[in-house]
């Protein structure tokens, strides 16, 4: 099925290793973006990419860094992991403009131990 | 960003309507009103967007005060499946997530 798909679906990271996650949409749309959001909080955005070549901090991206690679995938890297980092990342995308709606990933539900 | 007001949690009967406000006061003349719902374990799913009139899809309606201040997301019919947190996000260009409104359906 079309959609955002992320690996992987689980991880557990000891503290200060590093890992990158992974996101990639076939609906060509132009805007990514990554979000987190611990137990029982909304979403917090991290970085978004309005377009392909592009990147931009979001409400809390201290700590992560992210590459557009291609119109189809957006990865989030953790260089450092400490245990803050522990949530649930999620890749969402959408085309520009407001007409339309956003497609969110299933998850990537991250430790940090 | 505009702010946005919900309700913690609210109940419903199964196959009732379901009416959930939302307040956005400070809402930008340009911004559309997003909704979305998360189901447990779950990315967040879009609902319905709107930016003046009322909103039909076969999802759920929306119904957008004339002001704009607030609106109301309907659920027509609910069903346990519908038991999620809904959130309403005046957005522009990203969404912002706020607290949103636990919704639970009672069989």
């Amino acid at each position: 099925n079309a959609g955002v798909t992320q690996t992987p679906k689980f991880q557990v990271l000891k503290t200060g290793q590093s890992m990158t996650l992974q996101c990639a949409q076939d609906m060509n749309h132009n805007s990514m973006y990554w979000y987190r959001q611990d137990p029982g909080m909304g979403l917090r955005l991290i970085y978004y990419s309005a377009s392909e070549g592009t990147t931009d901090k979001g409400e809390v991206p201290n700590g992560y860094n992210v590459s557009r690679l291609n119109k189809r995938e957006f990865s989030l890297r953790l260089e450092s992991a400490a245990p803050s980092q522990t949530s649930v990342y999620f890749c969402a995308s959408r085309n520009p403009g407001q007409l339309y709606g956003y497609t969110f990933g299933s998850g990537t539900r991250l430790t940090v131990v | 960003d505009a702010k946005t007001t919900q309700p913690n949690s609210m109940e419903s009967n199964e196959e009732e309507p379901v009416h959930l406000p939302c307040n956005h006061s400070t809402i930008s003349g340009t911004d559309y009103i997003h909704w979305y719902r998360q189901l447990p374990s779950q990315g967040p799913e879009y609902v319905i967007h709107g930016l003046t009139s009322n909103v039909n899809n076969r999802m759920a309606s929306l119904a957008i005060a004339e002001d704009r201040k607030s609106s109301t997301l309907i659920l027509h019919r609910a069903t346990l499946r519908d038991a999620a947190v809904y959130y309403c996000i005046p957005a522009g260009n990203m969404l912002t997530f706020g607290g949103g409104t636990r919704l639970m359906v009672k069989p």
